[in-house]
């Protein structure tokens, strides 16, 4: 079976550094994904990483270990707008996403 | 652009009823189609998905089925529901490159009285 591993959840300051990691035992591997959800909302894509290393898109970067079976979702300069939940999801398989239970993140002002 | 259509937003419905969920992908041909079931706090679980149209693949045995009629329509059905299918259901597509994401249509929330 799939076993994909987050915190459940998190608090941060508002203009912190948040970082969320996800660990992963799967049958197979073809990359990498990470979501956001609004509460009550569908998820939003955010990040795709297949290769070792880190990718950056703007206040978000997302890391891969493939070795490891590990990421991580790295949230700069926290906006209160980015209190949601974070949901890491691997593709094992051609066609099919296993996700984590997601990681609830809370920003303070 | 692409869209995805899926409705309705909210349903309540009796034990025992039945149940039809429609989800319809515009500007994209030959999709990947799933449907998902988010019980509260927990995460997504993958109920079905359909590689084109008359091909259903089910992940999970339950009193649920989905079928294609057309390339980009998909739909959840049940002929009885049962108070354990209350949950936030949620329709996605993708393009036929696997390193493409999944892209979620909105959700209906289903309750189950």
């Amino acid at each position: 079976g799939q076993n994909i591993d987050q915190p459940t959840e998190m608090t941060a300051t508002e203009g912190a550094i948040v970082q969320i990691n996800c660990t992963y035992q799967t049958s197979g591997f073809n990359g990498l994904f990470w979501y956001q959800q609004h509460a009550g909302e569908a998820p939003t894509f955010l990040s795709y990483n297949v290769l070792d290393g880190l990718e950056e898109k703007g206040r978000f970067s997302s890391f891969l270990s493939r070795s490891k079976g590990y990421s991580y979702l790295l949230l700069k300069e926290l906006q209160m707008k980015d209190s949601a939940s974070y949901l890491c999801a691997v593709r094992d398989g051609d066609y099919k996403l296993s996700f984590g239970a997601g990681t609830t993140v809370t920003v303070r002002a | 652009s692409q869209t995805i259509h899926q409705w309705p937003a909210t349903l309540v419905q009796p034990v025992g009823s039945p149940l039809s969920l429609e989800c319809t992908v515009e500007g994209t041909s030959n999709p990947n189609l799933y449907w998902y079931r988010q019980a509260a706090g927990r995460g997504l679980q993958l109920l079905f998905y359909s590689v084109g149209i008359g091909q259903i693949s089910s992940e999970v045995p339950q009193n649920l089925s989905a079928s294609r009629p057309q390339d980009r329509q998909f739909i959840l059905s049940s002929k009885k529901l049962l108070l354990s299918d209350s949950g936030f259901y949620l329709c996605a597509w993708r393009g036929e490159q696997g390193n493409q994401p999944q892209h979620f249509g909105d959700g209906t929330r289903l309750s189950i009285l």
